[in-house]
């Protein structure tokens, strides 16, 4: 099993500034992801961390605005750049192996943005 | 990724048996069957998955029709720490949830 943390866990930002959201994970993990969840909602994929390159990006998110690291196998981050109200939302991150293995998750970092 | 359907929500009682369906008639040779759920202010768990065969972990087990286009959920005796979403998924390299099933539980 792999245990993931979160920093920072919760966060009040200002519109106009960036936010860096850091994932940890206790071992090393084929596939890392990063996905957000609106209140009383599911969780959208926002991209698959790749290590080592450019992050793989799902429809309606984009670099400029969600630029992902992933330096090893253990660690990557998420940054929401140029905040407004409407990234106000839990993100959340998740690590783990291929196809046939398990997904573990963090438990989110929840932003609000004013 | 293909499409999976699950009812909105689910009742049980406390110390009986669950099942939750999870329809996925375009699924291809590739995808594999994974269940998640996600308890109130928690970070998505992993339950169980599997592939062609029934599989059964001490958390639940999992019925997989033959033909791959349904699957169900088995919670064997329900507890109030049951009570979730319970997202059924098919993989085949990204994980992407749906709407998931909420179970309540009564007592």
């Amino acid at each position: 099993s792999a245990v993931i943390s979160q920093k920072p866990s919760r966060d009040i930002c200002q519109r106009g500034t960036s936010l860096t959201i850091q994932c940890q994970v206790d071992s090393q993990v084929t596939m890392m992801f990063w996905y957000r969840q609106q209140p009383g909602q599911s969780l959208t994929l926002i991209a698959t961390a790749n290590q080592g390159s450019e992050a793989t990006y799902e429809s309606g998110f984009v670099i400029d605005k969600f630029p992902i690291s992933r330096p090893n196998l253990t660690f990557s981050t998420l940054t929401v750049s140029n905040m407004s109200p409407e990234d106000s939302s839990i993100y959340l991150c998740s690590g783990g192996g291929g196809v046939e293995e398990t997904q573990y998750f963090g438990p989110g970092t929840r932003l609000l943005v004013l | 990724d293909a499409k999976t359907t699950q009812p909105n929500s689910m009742e049980s009682n406390e110390e009986e048996p669950v099942h939750l369906p999870c329809n996925h008639s375009t699924i291809s040779g590739t995808d594999y069957i994974h269940w998640y759920r996600q308890l109130p202010s928690q970070g998505p768990e992993y339950v169980i998955h599997g592939l062609t065969s029934n599989v059964n972990n001490r958390m639940a087990s999992l019925a997989i029709a033959e033909d791959r286009k349904s699957s169900t959920l088995i919670l064997h005796r329900a507890t109030l720490r049951d009570a979730a979403v319970y997202y059924c998924i098919l993989r085949n390299s990204k994980l992407t949830f749906g709407k998931g099933i909420t179970l309540s539980v009564r007592p």
